[in-house]
């Protein structure tokens, strides 16, 4: 079993959709989650940063999570085509330096 | 502040060659993570340094190497090179490599192996 799994779609919506993405992970102890976006031929962006449960939002986007389910949730609102790109789901192995990812979902938003 | 750098941002050579990518952390980030990107194995963990030492590894044969200068700089070399290693290398720097810190990506070094 992976440390950190994501479907990798790919899932297409059309523009204005509400997206949720998710992520489930195995090792109780990871604390710290992060969402991570890569467009084509380019490097992955921090999209959303949390530490332990909750919600945090930040415009369009809210990242979530429950660890009680070892679950991790984004969701975009009124996704845009601009939103087309691969999200990665990521956390931090127990000590610092090494993240490790989920496999990426392909979200692709139609005009 | 200027961000990550990495260079080449292609790179295509032969089996059993040995290639050297270079990456340059944001100013004042002294942890450098390198990662390799497949399609059928996502983003790999390949190791991490912080002042010029490895302190973290991940699960990848010993012709991954890598090593980090006094400017934080990082260089990575694949010898012997498989047609398995065509992938996209990824560095990330961190202000120290902790717990927590956030990890800030380069634009990756896309190899080609023929």
């Amino acid at each position: 079993q992976k440390e950190v799994e994501q479907d990798p779609g790919p899932l297409s919506v059309p523009e204005g959709a509400i997206v949720s993405l998710n992520c489930t992970y195995s090792n109780s102890a990871f604390q710290y989650f992060m969402w991570y976006r890569q467009y084509s031929r380019k490097g992955p962006e921090l999209l959303m940063y949390t530490y332990s449960s909750g919600n945090k939002e930040d415009g369009r986007f809210t990242a979530q999570v429950d660890k009680s389910s070892k679950y991790i949730s984004l969701f975009i609102r009124d996704s845009q085509p601009s939103d087309s790109a691969t999200y990665l789901c990521a956390t931090y192995y127990n000590q610092g330096g090494k993240l490790i990812f989920g496999q990426g979902t392909e979200l692709s938003v139609k005009p | 502040k200027a961000g990550v750098t990495q260079t080449p941002r292609y790179l295509i050579k032969t089996r059993g060659q040995q290639v050297t990518l270079s990456c340059s952390p944001i100013s004042g980030h002294r942890s450098v993570s390198w990662y390799q990107q497949t399609p059928g194995q996502g983003l790999q963990f390949l190791f991490e340094y912080f002042s010029e030492t490895q302190r973290n590894k991940g699960n990848f044969p010993g012709r991954f190497s890598g090593r980090q200068f006094s400017n934080s700089r990082s260089e990575m070399n694949v010898s012997t090179l498989e047609l398995g290693d065509s992938a996209l290398y990824l560095c990330a720097s961190s202000p120290l490599g902790a717990l927590g810190d956030t990890q800030y990506f380069g634009p990756g070094t896309r190899l080609t192996v023929l």
